[in-house]
């Protein structure tokens, strides 16, 4: 079955301290790779779609890119209102999304 | 901000109640999701609608009961539920593209059954 594996569950960062989380998937015809935030009680927020290995989507201090097997999710100089979980998510040919369990990020000022 | 609207944000029902939720979005997509989401999970599918016709049932209870009035509406009717059935409810809207499609979601509708 496909699957899509976050990594870490959990980070904890000082505020400025760059780092990096990783999402891999199995989806046998990738239809495109979702990262999206999700603050407590909310909704998932979407911030990025990639589509193709080596493909990169920037939006202030997030940096998504796309390997064939794997997406990363970078995050540069983070601030206390970072603090989110971040959901990857794939699609398949047949319409349907495939979530990942997220990895809960804390920025602590 | 979101364009997908969800009501109510809140509901309590009890396990012989009858309710509705409802979702709308006006950003013309034709296909409208339905997702659980209990607490430090990710969403699970539950329904997907494309051109107002149902077309994924994730073998949902049919103590949930979905319907697509129009285009831009999406209800998701409440029926003797079970507690476990408590949870977050987000509705979803995508578009088409030949590239795939996004999904955007509303802030959802909590559900607590009693």
């Amino acid at each position: 079955e496909d699957q899509v594996t976050q990594s870490p569950e959990a980070l904890r960062l000082q505020e400025g301290e760059s780092s990096s989380l990783n999402c891999s998937y199995t989806v046998s015809g990738l239809r495109g790779l979702f990262w999206y935030r999700q603050d407590p009680g909310k909704g998932p927020e979407f911030l990025f779609t990639l589509y193709s290995a080596g493909e990169e989507k920037e939006k202030e201090r997030l940096k998504a890119t796309l390997t064939k097997k794997e997406s990363f999710l970078h995050i540069t100089a983070p601030k206390p209102e970072d603090s989110a979980t971040y959901l990857c998510a794939e699609q398949d040919n047949f319409n349907k999304f495939y979530f990942g369990s997220g990895t809960k990020l804390n920025v602590k000022p | 901000d979101t364009e997908v609207t969800q009501t109510p944000k809140h509901l309590v029902m009890g396990m012989t109640n009858k309710k509705s939720l409802k979702c709308e979005q006006h950003m013309g997509h034709r296909a409208m999701y339905w997702y659980k989401q209990k607490a430090k999970k990710p969403p699970e599918l539950m329904f997907v609608y494309s051109y107002e016709k149902l077309s994924i049932n994730e073998s949902v209870p049919s103590r949930f009961s979905p319907e697509c009035p129009n285009s831009s509406l999406l209800n998701l009717h409440l029926h003797a539920l079970q507690p476990e059935d408590s949870a977050l409810y987000l509705c979803a809207s995508s578009q088409e593209s030949q590239q795939g499609n996004t999904i955007y979601f509303g802030e959802g509708s909590w559900l607590t059954v009693v």
